[in-house]
C-alpha cells in the first residue's frame, strides 16, 4: 500500500544551520506531496505542496521538490531559527482520483538552539 | 475568520464511559475527517466524511462512531469499546477528497483513566 517514510528525530540544530529533513514515498499513481508543522499543544498546518514532478513547493523559508525518480520529497531551509522547532509530517494523497485521502509520516521533531 | 473548531481542548473521562468530541468548521467544505495521534507517532486516521448523511471507516475505526447530520458539524463519540481511547484527537476538512490539502483544529486531549 502506499506509505510515507521520514528521517527520525529529534533533529537539533543551532540558530542559523541548514535544515534538511528527509522524506520518500511509496505509492502508485501520481500523488500529490505535503509538509505540515505541528507546534506543541497545537493541530496541524499546511506549510507546503507539490503536486506533480519537479514541482517545488516553498513556504516561510521552507522548500522542498518533488523527486519521481527518486520517490522522494526532503524539507530544506538555508537558516533554521528557534521558532522553528516543531514536528514536521510529510504526508501524501494518493492520486487525484476521488475517495483518497492523505497517508502520513510518522514525523520528525526539530529543535533549534539558540 | 474561516476555520475549524475544536472543543474542549482538554477532556477527562473515566474508564466504561462514552465521550463526545466536538468539531466545526466553516470552510464550507464538503470532506471532514478525524485522526488519532499518539506520542511518538504519525496521524492514523478513525473515520473520514465526504458528505452530509456520509460517512467511512479509516483504518483504525473499531471503538468510535461518528455522525454528519449538517456540513458544518463532524462530531466523534469515543465508546467503552475502545481499548486505549487516551490520546490527542484531531479534526480536520478538505474542499472535498479529490487529493486537496486538508486544514486541521487544534486538537483535543482525551484522558480516560
Amino acid at each position: 500500500g502506499d506509505s510515507v517514510t521520514q528521517m527520525e528525530g529529534p533533529v537539533t540544530l543551532s540558530e542559523e544551520a541548514f535544515l534538511t529533513i528527509n522524506c520518500t514515498y511509496t505509492a502508485t499513481g501520481y500523488p500529490s506531496l505535503f509538509w505540515y508543522v505541528q507546534y506543541p499543544g497545537e493541530g496541524l498546518q499546511l506549510l507546503l505542496k507539490a503536486t506533480k514532478a519537479d514541482d517545488k513547493g516553498s513556504n516561510k523559508g521552507f522548500e522542498a521538490t518533488y523527486r519521481k525518480e527518486t520517490t522522494s520529497f526532503h524539507l530544506e531551509k538555508g537558516s533554521v531559527q528557534v521558532s522553528d522547532s516543531a514536528v514536521y509530517f510529510c504526508a501524501l494523497s494518493p492520486s487525484m482520483e476521488y475517495g483518497n485521502k492523505l497517508v502520513f509520516g510518522a514525523g520528525t521533531i526539530l529543535r533549534v538552539k539558540s | 475568520d474561516g476555520g475549524i473548531t475544536q472543543s474542549p481542548k482538554y477532556l477527562f473521562r473515566k474508564e466504561g464511559q462514552n465521550v463526545t468530541l466536538s468539531c466545526e468548521q466553516n470552510l464550507n467544505h464538503d470532506a471532514m475527517y478525524w485522526y488519532r495521534q499518539d506520542p511518538g507517532q504519525g496521524l492514523r486516521l478513525i473515520y473520514y466524511s465526504q458528505i452530509v448523511n456520509d460517512f467511512q471507516k479509516g483504518d483504525i475505526a473499531e471503538g468510535y462512531s461518528v455522525s454528519r447530520e449538517k456540513k458544518e458539524s463532524f462530531p466523534l463519540t469515543v465508546t467503552s469499546a475502545q481499548k486505549n481511547p487516551t490520546a490527542f484527537y484531531l479534526c480536520a476538512s478538505s474542499i472535498d477528497l479529490r487529493g486537496s490539502e486538508q486544514y486541521f483544529g487544534p486538537g483535543t486531549r482525551l484522558t480516560v483513566t
